[in-house]
């Protein structure tokens, strides 16, 4: 079975600080992650994904098998960071690829 | 990337009735997926629904709760039966894109209340 789990509920920092937020998953084969962003009144959106080892907004996300790890970071937070995040990893089913999402955690970036 | 619509936006209904959301998509796509967020919570996956054979549901999700139509590679429909006030949720929808962008896409979501 596959599982993410963000521990953070809620991440409050303030407006320049470093963001980290964490991401661990279970998996048995070759994991796909990627992080979703929320923001207020708006859809689901892709942030990024592992695969392509991008940086969007300043964010980045590092995959540590050891570990099994998908931690989101960003030296400088800004105001409009703050949303909801969820970790996802996609996996397959009987049906085909399907994606299994972590509880979210909301970051709060204060002036 | 893909446009995805929903319909409607949000309701709210009477318990022991049923409701059909509808998802519309701008390009065709094999696989579609159902989700359910309750609220505070996160994304549940409540069945996969693919074109031409029927929807794969997910543990603790059914057919007969959950029915779902998938008619043509744009289009999809999902009913919420015989509703209860703990079926008050966010119903999302997501399409999967394969190649370039490899990762599902979703719309904006049906916010349902059942009184």
């Amino acid at each position: 079975a596959q599982r993410v789990t963000q521990p953070e509920k809620l991440l409050s920092v303030f407006k320049g600080a470093p963001v980290e937020l964490k991401c661990n998953y279970s998996y048995s084969g070759s994991p796909e992650l990627f992080w979703y962003v929320q923001y207020s009144r708006q859809r689901l959106q892709l942030l990024l994904r592992h695969i392509s080892r991008e940086s969007i907004k300043g964010f980045t996300a590092d995959l540590n098998k050891g570990e099994t790890s998908f931690h989101l970071k960003k030296p400088f937070a800004q105001e409009e960071d703050s949303a909801m995040y969820y970790c996802a990893l996609s996996g397959y089913n009987n049906a085909g690829n399907m994606l299994t999402f972590g509880g979210g955690t909301r970051l709060m970036v204060k002036p | 990337s893909a446009v995805i619509s929903q319909k409607p936006s949000r309701d709210i209904c009477q318990r022991g009735t049923s409701l059909t959301i509808q998802c519309q998509v701008d390009s065709q796509v094999t696989m579609m997926f159902w989700y359910r967020q309750q609220p505070g919570q996160s994304l549940t996956l409540i069945a996969t629904a693919n074109q031409g054979s029927e929807a794969t549901y997910e543990s603790g999700f059914v057919i007969d709760k959950f029915p779902i139509s998938r008619p043509n590679l744009t289009f999809s429909t999902l009913t919420v039966s015989n509703m209860s006030p703990e079926d008050s949720s966010i119903y999302l929808c997501s399409v999967y894109l394969a190649g370039v962008s490899d990762t599902q896409y979703f719309g904006p979501g049906t916010r349902l209340t059942v009184l």
